[in-house]
């Protein structure tokens, strides 16, 4: 079963908004990764923290992997339509990633 | 290949049947994973391969559930006597080692079983 809990499940914000997702785990994860799914596609790598306390930009967003190695951030600054999708939190436990169940984001323009 | 490419893209089939499922990973990536997502669920895990060996088939739901890989490169995900719980997105990813840099994932297969 899983063992990452995503929130929020959705989420439905104003374009030009910043976003904010969180993951936890009750075991620790060396490596977090943050990935996005579009419709009908598969998830696209987003974002990858290999050390505690790291903090990653890529673009508009911001990802943290926390002091802890039990939880991570994911920030979208000035949300766009496009940014609509399923991002997942990823784990990686042993020689696999294990997935959160996903925040699904919708963006009114 | 440029991506991870899976055939085929949508598959309907009788409960009872069986289907196969393929996965041409990018070429020269060694590890090769499969994973299945349920309606509005995250992802599951199935299996993964290191070259053309399963170190790890822990997720495979139950012994209808088979996978191999040849020649380093193709997979093929069996799945036997269809049920209808079967019915998901099949993805299929594959990365350089073992997935500490994120994997690159295909599209999917829409399996649906009536």
């Amino acid at each position: 079963g899983q063992q990452l809990n995503q929130s929020p499940q959705s989420m439905f914000i104003q374009e030009g908004e910043d976003v904010s997702m969180n993951c936890t785990s009750s075991s620790i994860f060396n490596t977090w990764l943050w990935y996005k799914q579009d419709p009908g596609e598969g998830p696209v790598l987003l974002i990858a923290l290999y050390k505690a306390g790291e903090l990653t930009s890529n673009g508009r967003l911001t990802a943290q992997f926390g002091i802890t190695r039990k939880d991570s951030f994911l920030n979208i600054s000035a949300s766009i339509p496009s940014d609509v999708g399923i991002y997942f939190c990823a784990g990686l436990q042993g020689n696999k990633l294990v997935f959160g169940a996903g925040t699904i984001l919708r963006v009114k323009s | 290949g440029a991506g991870v490419s899976q055939s085929p893209s949508n598959k309907v089939t009788e409960k009872g049947k069986d289907v196969e499922l393929r996965c041409d990973p990018i070429s020269g990536h060694t590890a090769l994973y499969w994973y299945r997502q349920s309606l509005g669920q995250g992802l599951e895990f199935l299996i993964y391969f290191q070259g053309n060996s399963a170190p790890d088939k822990s997720g495979l739901p139950s012994d209808r559930f088979s996978a191999e890989r040849t020649g380093g490169s193709v997979s093929t995900l069996t799945i036997q006597r269809t049920q209808q719980e079967d019915s998901a997105v099949y993805l299929c990813a594959s990365s350089l080692g073992l997935g500490g840099n994120g994997y690159t994932f295909g599209s999917g297969t829409r399996l649906t079983v009536v």
